[in-house]
């Protein structure tokens, strides 16, 4: 009964160091996401898939690149880390765009 | 773009009720839903409303007037557990991934 896992949950990186965020689903949702959130600004969509090899940008997307080779994986990759960057990170999943929404436990990202 | 708005801190006591507003602009609307996180948790889906009117889930009910991009949340019979923050969200344009508000953080006290 996993649901949403993302690894992981903490990490800290230098400026200029890259990482992949990943993210698993065992529900078979076509639909993923991720957000990053910080205080007082909630969730800001990063870049979503709406099914394998399909991706596209959110609200936020500079900094981050995405691929989604499988229904199940969704690894978000920061290629060249940046103080800003500095965020918690959730990865979703949903049956459909505007239903419930599955979010795993968050990254926890720090950049220095 | 899509956009909410809802306030950014409610405070209430024990059984007390409180209500959530939320009001949204949209190019296409496909619902409203609502989301509750606690501190350090993840989002936790709540309600969604895909016609006007009111839903009701136990001690929650969630509302939505698609002509006055308006909707609300109301949490019944308050207890401690229920402080946290509540997000109201859309779709963006295309439906396929979730647009949230800010955020609004209840507190419940004793």
């Amino acid at each position: 009964n996993a649901g949403v896992t993302q690894t992981p949950k903490f990490q800290v990186l230098k400026t200029g160091q890259s990482m992949t965020l990943q993210c698993a689903q065992d529900m078979n949702h076509e639909y993923m996401s991720w957000y990053r959130q910080d205080p007082g600004m909630g969730l800001r969509l990063i870049h979503y898939s709406v099914g394998a090899g399909i991706t596209d940008q959110g609200e936020v997307p500079n900094g981050y690149n995405v691929s989604r080779s499988t229904t199940e994986d969704f690894p978000l990759r920061l290629l060249s880390a940046a103080p800003s960057q500095t965020s918690v990170y959730f990865c979703a999943s949903s049956y459909e765009g505007v239903t419930e929404a599955f979010f795993g436990q968050g990254t926890r990202l720090t950049v220095v | 773009g899509q956009s909410l708005e809802q306030p950014s801190e409610v405070t209430a006591v024990e059984g007390a009720i409180v209500q959530i507003n939320c009001t949204y602009q949209t190019s296409g609307f496909y619902g409203l839903s609502w989301y509750q996180q606690h501190d350090g948790g993840a989002p936790t889906f709540l309600s969604y409303n895909g016609l006007d009117g009111l839903e009701e889930t136990g001690r929650f009910s969630s509302f939505l007037s698609r002509s006055d991009s308006y909707g609300y949340l109301l949490l019944q019979e308050l207890q401690m557990k229920d402080s946290a923050s509540y997000f109201c969200a859309v779709s963006n344009q295309a439906g396929t991934a979730l647009i949230f508000g800010k955020g609004t953080t209840l507190s419940v006290s004793s």
